[in-house]
């Protein structure tokens, strides 16, 4: 079955992007099957939606975090991608990748982001 | 920013049943699939329920999932220590031009 997995720095320092990738594998991210999205948890808070892109490129972010998200996918590589500008210690956070179709599932076991100077 | 309540936190003894609920709105419960997640702690969550009722392979008939209307709830009879977790419903939500929201997550305990 499909599996992912993040990959990133896990410190960043403030007002730089942070930069992670998920690898797709057990499956291709052009099946059109689902929606591959991120999602990020704070330390000790409940989970936030970031966006998702479809194989086609097409994507949809969460409205809060619009103006400084960017999400991208390489099919050659079965690889997506996440990219969030002008980051604070606000944005520190469990980044997880999924799939997204009515439920979510897999998720990625998580990457800790610090953002911090 | 939750779009969806639920209880902070629930508990009960072993062997007992707890339920969990999660109001929303006709853009998100009211007209789309629920979803449910386990979080156990330093792990990331995993799909407990699915499609209001459904469960996944491998996940016990002791997890029960429905909904009615703009609410949802989640049992779990025979309570065990290894569901000492949070949970935290899901769904789409159409007002907000098709993003994916959260329940505010319920903390589980074993007493």
């Amino acid at each position: 079955q499909v599996q992912l997995q993040e990959s990133g720095p896990g410190l960043v320092k403030p007002s730089q992007t942070l930069s992670l990738t998920c690898t797709v594998s057990g499956g291709s991210i052009s099946s059109g099957d689902y929606f591959w999205s991120w999602i990020r948890q704070p330390p000790g808070k409940g989970l936030e939606w970031i966006g998702y892109i479809y194989y086609s490129g097409s994507t949809y972010y969460n409205p809060s975090l619009k103006s400084r998200v960017t999400i991208s996918v390489d099919t050659s590589k079965n690889q997506f991608s996440l990219k969030l500008s002008s980051v604070t210690a606000a944005d520190t956070a469990v980044y997880y990748c999924v799939a997204i179709d009515s439920y979510i599932d897999p998720w990625g076991q998580g990457t800790l982001v610090t953002v911090s100077s | 920013q939750s779009v969806l309540t639920q209880p902070p936190s629930v508990s009960a003894a072993p062997g007992q049943k707890v339920t969990i609920s999660c109001s929303g709105s006709s853009s998100n419960i009211g007209n789309n699939y629920v979803s449910w997640y386990q979080q156990l702690p330093g792990t990331a969550p995993k799909l407990l329920i699915y499609d209001n009722n459904k469960r996944p392979s491998g996940i016990p008939d002791r997890f029960s999932g429905s909904k009615s209307g703009t609410s949802a709830t989640l049992g779990i009879t025979g309570l065990q220590t290894g569901d000492e977790a949070d949970y935290y419903c899901g769904t789409w939500d159409s007002s907000l031009s098709a993003s994916y929201v959260f329940g505010t997550g319920t903390k589980v305990t074993v007493l």
